[in-house]
């Protein structure tokens, strides 16, 4: 079955790039969209933007500017850039698989990402 | 503030049956037949119940229902057990410029 794990720093300075991956194993990450959601403490989910594999991406508008999404093929990995972070950036990043009737699943075990200098 | 609207809490003694509500717009679950449902433990990464309104994933107990009217959508678990105490958060298309809203999320405690 299809696992994913969020993997990147937990720490990041404000006004710095936040950069995650995740890793899909158990099966091939083409022909399907991948997202990235997160989630502050205490709070509820947040859709920061899809991919796929082809490279097509859509954002939450709330974020866009400041959002990178990227695929690697090869190592069946795809990527989260945000630049410019705030300590409201701050939460567990998780990744998923986004099916074409907007559902996600599987999800990885989320990674926590603190702002703070 | 969430963009589709989920009460903070409801509860239920197990064996009965609560139903979570998921408001939102014309624009979102009142066009699209397409609304999810997460269950999330602490700690835990969500974990999809329901899909497209009234689907459910092959593995998940037939104890969890979903359905829809207008722009309010709901999620119904019938026979409550204890390991159904948890945040639930409900999840439409949103059109082809926002894409996904997300509810505020709802906790579920069994009594």
């Amino acid at each position: 079955q299809v696992q994913l794990q969020e993997s990147g720093p937990g720490l990041v300075k404000p006004s710095e790039t936040l950069s995650l991956t995740c890793t899909v194993s158990g099966g091939s990450i083409s022909s399907y969209y991948w997202s990235w959601i997160r989630q502050p403490a205490g709070r509820g989910l947040e859709w920061i933007g899809r991919m796929y594999t082809s490279g097509s991406t859509n954002y939450n508008p709330s974020l866009k500017s400041r959002v990178t999404m990227s695929v690697d093929t090869s190592k069946n990995q795809f990527s989260l850039k945000l630049n410019s972070v705030t300590a409201a950036d701050t939460a567990v990043y998780f990744c998923a698989r986004e099916w074409s009737t907007y559902r996600f699943d599987p999800w990885g075990q989320g990674t926590l990402v603190t702002v703070s200098s | 503030q969430s963009a589709l609207t989920q009460p903070a809490s409801v509860s239920g003694s197990p064996g009965q049956s609560i139903t979570i509500s998921c408001t939102g717009t014309s624009s979102d679950v009142g066009s699209h037949n397409l609304v999810s449902w997460y269950q999330q433990h602490p700690g835990k990464a969500p974990k999809v119940m329901i899909y497209e309104v009234s689907k459910r994933p092959s593995g998940v107990s037939n104890r969890f229902s979903g359905s829809k009217s207008g722009n309010t959508a709901s999620l119904t678990i019938s026979g409550l057990q204890a390991e159904d105490e948890a945040d639930y958060y409900c999840c439409s298309y949103a059109g082809s410029s926002t894409y996904v809203v997300f509810g505020g999320g709802t906790k579920l405690t069994v009594l």
